[in-house]
């Protein structure tokens, strides 16, 4: 499976600020995908994002909220913008494995919104 | 909709039992399934990919009831390493790989 990194590990920010999450792959990928994951709570997918075109939103997330970039087949990031303690989670890249549509994770950003 | 169901648990067993988690789909069209594992604090690991045919990776077995919508784990001769919350996973069909995930199971083997 591909090795995945994730900047930060960890944050705490003010409410209204915005912060940015890089996911790392060491090697190309076609599919990328950002989930949250809220405390005590499973995995809820954010969006796919796509290398060369907009990403693509799941339902209840938006791009002025949750803006993306997908500049090439292994970098992506995602910001939180206009941060609220709601926001407070854990936000995970994963990747797409070569065989069965299996995914792997990266090790995952926890935020703490204040 | 498209969900997944997972036993709400939590388990508690002592070492060396044999413990079974159950998991229900809501799409007979769904297309992958897995189990996925996740320590506190951490992502979730792929267990193991679940196929129609039932697969088995050393003292876990992993079967797929397509009619009735169902998966299954089952761990035996549990260790204290196996703690952890064991998420049901399913993709729903379609070329774009996105996964629904269980609420989880949360195990805790006991010496």
């Amino acid at each position: 499976s591909a090795v995945i990194s994730q900047k930060p590990s960890r944050d705490i920010c003010q409410r209204g600020t915005s912060l940015t999450i890089q996911c790392q792959v060491d090697s190309q990928v076609t599919m990328m995908f950002w989930y949250r994951q809220q405390p005590g709570q499973s995995l809820t997918l954010i969006a796919t994002a796509n290398q060369g075109s907009e990403a693509t939103y799941e339902s209840g997330f938006v791009i002025d909220k949750f803006p993306i970039s997908r500049p090439n087949l292994t970098f992506s990031t995602l910001t939180v913008s206009n941060m609220s303690p709601e926001d407070s989670s854990i936000y995970l890249c994963s990747v797409v494995g070569r065989l069965n549509y299996e995914q792997y994770f990266g090790p995952g950003t926890r935020l703490t919104v204040t | 909709r498209k969900e997944v169901e997972q036993d709400p648990g939590p388990f508690n067993v002592p070492e060396g039992a044999t413990v079974a988690f159950n998991c229900t789909y809501s799409n007979s069209a769904s297309q992958s399934f897995f189990w996925y594992r996740q320590d506190c604090r951490k992502e979730p690991k792929l267990l193991m990919s679940v196929y129609s045919s039932g697969n088995e990776d050393g003292r876990f077995t992993a079967q797929l009831n397509r009619a009735s919508q169902y998966i299954s784990l089952l761990i035996r001769d549990s260790k204290l390493s196996d703690s952890a919350t064991y998420l049901c996973v399913v993709n729903f069909g379609g070329s774009n790989y996105k996964l629904t995930f269980g609420k989880g199971t949360l195990l805790t083997v006991n010496p």
